[in-house]
């Protein structure tokens, strides 16, 4: 089974500050992905990033990094010169190479921006 | 090019009766799959449509049930309401299942039970 664990409910940062957001993940498959999505208060959940498990290099999209942790089974986001536009709930989330494309979400990390 | 859609935005429904929410998804996409989001949680696998047949099934009891069209629309359907079942409803649409790609979601269902 697949689990994903978000220990942050809530977060903040100051504007064009950075913040991590942090999420574990948990299977017995050796080949997997992980994904960090955003769901803003318009509820659509947008890819933010992604990270093949098999590959050593961390995942990089603009101001948007991930720190994975393949060992520690550890995969955070890292949000750097925060925007106002990235308030939004954060939910890490993992597929396994073995199913079918159905993804397993954390409980989700809320982030605010402070002006 | 229009991206995953859904109906109705919001519905109330009442104990114990039915409930149809459809999804259309992204053009291109052949793959529909469902999730439940409660409040203030993550979204859970409900199921997963291709070839208009159930692909894959999370722990959702049969009172949950799908059906995906020819033009690779999808329904998902409710029987039984409990009050547990309000939820937004997401649908995501991709293209084959069989190999990884990304997963676009729509803007949801707001379910209420009362």
């Amino acid at each position: 089974a697949q689990t994903v664990t978000q220990s942050q409910p809530e977060m903040s940062v100051q504007e064009a500050e950075t913040v991590t957001l942090s999420c574990t993940y948990d299977t017995s498959e050796s080949d997997y992905y992980l994904f960090w999505y955003k769901q803003p208060p318009s509820r659509q959940m947008i890819l933010v990033i992604r990270q093949e498990a098999y590959k050593q290099q961390n995942a990089t999209e603009n101001r948007f990094s991930v720190n994975f942790q393949k060992a520690a089974k550890s995969f955070s986001l890292k949000i750097s010169d925060s925007q106002l536009g990235d308030a939004a709930m954060y939910f890490c989330a993992g597929r396994d190479q073995t199913g079918a494309n159905n993804l397993f979400f954390g409980t989700g990390t809320r982030l605010t921006v402070i002006p | 090019d229009a991206g995953v859609t859904q109906s109705p935005t919001h519905l109330i429904k009442t104990r114990g009766q039915q409930v149809t929410l459809r999804c259309s998804p992204k053009s291109g996409h052949d793959t529909v799959s469902w999730y439940q989001q409660a409040l203030g949680q993550g979204p859970q696998f409900i199921f997963q449509y291709y070839e208009e047949e159930e692909r894959q099934r999370g722990n959702f009891p049969d009172r949950f049930s799908g059906h995906q069209f020819p033009n690779y629309s999808s329904e998902l359907n409710v029987n039984a309401l409990l009050l547990g079942d309000s939820a937004l409803y997401l649908c995501a649409s991709s293209l084959d299942p069989g190999s990884y790609n990304e997963q676009f979601f729509g803007p949801g269902t707001r379910l209420t039970v009362l």
